[in-house]
């Protein structure tokens, strides 16, 4: 199985700081890597797939770049509803593995 | 708009069995694979199974292979995941999820909004 790591685990920040967050692949997994929001008791929501493509209503202050087995999500400037919990999932190869998820609060 | 509801969760006792439902509307359910991911309390997500838009290729996770299993009734737009031989370890949050697209291999782009499974004695 891809083994998906995520950097830092938790972050604490302020209302519009710059927020990056890494995510590495065991292995060349091209660009087929996505970004997923989740905020407590509630569902993730898909925000970055593709590496860098930006889903259906997601604001633009969200945006992903890398690819083989390193990437980066950033948050341009932070907003309160932004406080949440973040994954990276690779969709290369199954088992589709999902990072440990970096959480982000102020 | 875009609904996922997953039902037939609850609190099951470890060996016995239950059969998770998602059904869905607002969407042509034949253009996505069909995907479950679950999530033990407190931790992250774990990604369980899919199903691609026709019911032709199934694959789920090595923890629940054998246990396990993914269907889809095109008909009722709806999608199934059979969980026989419960252990404990496998009491989660189980959402369901669409495909981006028709072929396994893409991000779940609409989620549920979850059904919990708590499998105690």
């Amino acid at each position: 199985d891809i083994q998906m790591t995520q950097s830092p685990s938790s972050l604490s920040t302020s209302v519009g700081d710059r927020v990056t967050i890494t995510c590495q692949a065991s292995q060349d997994i091209g660009h087929y890597l996505s970004w997923y929001q989740q905020k407590p008791g509630k569902a993730p929501k898909l925000l970055i797939y593709d590496e860098s493509q930006l889903d259906t209503g997601a604001p633009s202050r969200f945006s992903g770049s890398g690819s083989g087995t390193s990437f980066t999500f950033t948050i341009s400037s932070l907003q309160p509803e932004d406080i949440a919990t973040y994954y990276c999932q690779q969709y290369d190869d199954l088992p589709f593995t999902f990072g440990p998820g970096t959480k982000v609060d102020v | 708009q875009v609904q996922l509801v997953e039902s037939g969760g609850g609190v099951v006792q470890p060996g016995r069995s239950l059969r998770l439902s998602c059904a869905t509307s607002g969407f042509t359910f034949t253009n996505h694979a069909m995907t479950w991911v679950r999530q033990a309390p407190g931790k992250g997500l774990e990604w369980v199974a899919v199903i691609s838009y026709d019911g032709g290729n199934k694959y789920v996770a090595d923890s629940v292979k054998g246990r396990f299993t993914i269907s889809r009734e095109n008909s009722k737009n709806t999608v199934f995941l059979q969980m026989n031989s419960l252990r404990p370890e496998d009491t989660a949050v189980y959402y369901c999820a669409r495909g981006r697209t028709t072929t396994n291999f893409s991000p779940q782009d609409s989620w549920g909004q979850g059904t919990l499974v708590t499998v105690s004695s």
